[in-house]
């Protein structure tokens, strides 16, 4: 199956710091990738979509200002977390998909992010 | 709104045994069901998906088994092994690229 990379793998970062995480598809170009976040035993939640050379669209009740999407080349999508706090510690994972690949999303290994 | 319910949220099978996992959904849109593994601290990973012009897609020890009418779908484990044990996601789209609605997950262990 497809690749989808993730870096880091995890980071710890002091309140008030901004965090950038990236994307990568490594075997296919990613028309479209996704970007979630998950707490511990919980689902996936959906923060928003990006298309690639065009603004991410997100879902309801994520700040687009604090969740930087920018999604520059078919293989390449980054989150930065801006002016990160505690409440904002997760597991963020991205996937991507590509009309080659029939839709099907791919996912990433995830960042753990902690904010102390 | 939880647009895909899924259960149980866990579920404790003896190795060899069949495990199964169900979940329906409310907008009738929905034309792709994939399930997901999760192992802890990794991302998922896709096992089996089925659009709902079937009703059943087997591949190895995997089975979902679809009811349009229902709106339900579940998977099936057969032989279940300790190496599964993981949490499973079902989840839904409109077309397989687009955003996906994830149902709330199952924490399943094989005991062996």
């Amino acid at each position: 199956g497809a690749v989808v990379s993730q870096h880091p793998s995890w980071v710890i970062c002091k309140s008030g710091t901004s965090v950038k995480i990236e994307c990568r598809s490594l075997d296919f170009q990613a028309t479209t990738m996704f970007w979630y976040r998950q707490f511990p035993k919980q689902s996936l939640m959906l923060m928003a979509t990006s298309n690639e050379g065009s603004k991410a669209t997100y879902e309801q009740g994520v700040e687009k200002d604090k969740f930087l999407i920018n999604h520059a080349s078919l293989t390449l999508s980054t989150l930065t977390v801006t002016s990160a706090h505690p409440e904002d510690s997760s597991f963020y994972i991205c996937s991507a998909s590509s009309r080659g690949s029939g839709g099907t999303q791919y996912f990433g290994p995830g960042t753990r992010l902690l904010v102390l | 709104q939880q647009q895909v319910k899924q259960s149980p949220q866990s579920l404790i099978v003896q190795k060899g045994g069949i495990s199964i996992i169900n979940c329906a959904y409310e907008n009738t849109a929905f034309d792709y069901f994939p399930w997901y593994q999760q192992f802890p601290g990794k991302g998922p990973a896709l096992l089996i998906a089925i659009r709902p012009d079937v009703s059943e897609k087997k591949e190895g020890r995997f089975t979902i088994s679809f009811n349009k009418s229902a709106k339900q779908f579940s998977l099936h484990i057969m032989d279940s092994q300790p190496g599964d044990s993981a949490t499973y996601f079902c989840a839904a789209s409109k077309g397989a690229g687009n955003m996906l609605t994830f149902g709330g997950g199952t924490r399943l262990m094989v005991k062996p």
